[in-house]
């Protein structure tokens, strides 16, 4: 079966500083591995895939994400965190190899980015 | 603005009351998720949707039901409402054709609050 783990419930960081939102992943086969962020009241909002290829991908607003095969994690990163940045964070795997599987996403990390 | 369109945005009713949530998914989507997020459970995926038929269910409960019809549009039911059922739900979809990924757009989802 299919989970992801978010080890961590809160994330704070000073504003200019890096972030890091760390993601580990369970799944049989090779994985399609996603972000998403949620605003207060809003949807999620894509952010970055890893698919297969460069273990560090790039993402929507200056985020990027390196996929770990041997230690199944896929960390969200960002050089310079900003306080707009504060929001809800969810890693997301489904199995791939063509099935179309439904997400299963991790119970998410609240980002808080202070001034 | 991801193109899912959801309704209504808020709900209030009663114990034991019925419900329907709509989702219009964006065009040329084929694939409609529905999912619940609550304080308690995270993000819940609750049933898969594909041109018209079920294709997978997850944590959806008898009393809750979903058809997708033939525009595309779907709806979730929740029937015997009860405390507990209170949650935002969101509509997903995705083209999920080909060579797709599977990432999923979301709605702005339905906050459902039984009193």
């Amino acid at each position: 079966a299919q989970s992801v783990a978010q080890p961590e419930d809160q994330v704070n960081v000073a504003e200019g500083n890096p972030l890091t939102v760390k993601c580990t992943y369970s799944v049989s086969g090779n994985p399609y591995l996603f972000w998403y962020v949620q605003y207060p009241n809003r949807g999620l909002q894509f952010l970055l895939k890893y698919i297969t290829g460069d273990n560090l991908v790039k993402g929507s607003y200056g985020f990027e994400a390196e996929f770990n095969k041997s230690q199944t994690s896929f960390h969200l990163k960002k050089p310079s965190a900003l306080v707009s940045d504060s929001a809800l964070y969810f890693c997301a795997v489904r199995k791939g190899g063509g099935s179309q599987g439904n997400l299963i996403f991790g119970k998410g990390t609240k980002l808080s980015v202070k001034p | 603005d991801s193109g899912v369109t959801q309704t209504p945005k808020h709900l209030i009713t009663a114990t034991g009351q019925r419900v329907t949530l709509r989702c219009s998914p964006r065009s040329g989507d084929l694939s409609v998720y529905w999912y619940q997020q609550s304080l308690d459970q995270g993000l819940q995926f609750l049933i898969h949707y594909y041109n018209g038929e079920e294709r997978a269910k997850g944590n959806i409960l008898e009393r809750f039901s979903a058809q997708q019809f033939p525009d595309l549009h779907s709806e979730l039911n929740l029937s015997s409402l009860e405390l507990g059922d209170s949650a935002l739900y969101f509509c997903a979809s995705s083209v999920q054709r080909g060579a797709s990924t599977g990432e999923l757009f979301f709605g702005e989802g339905s906050r459902l609050t039984v009193l």
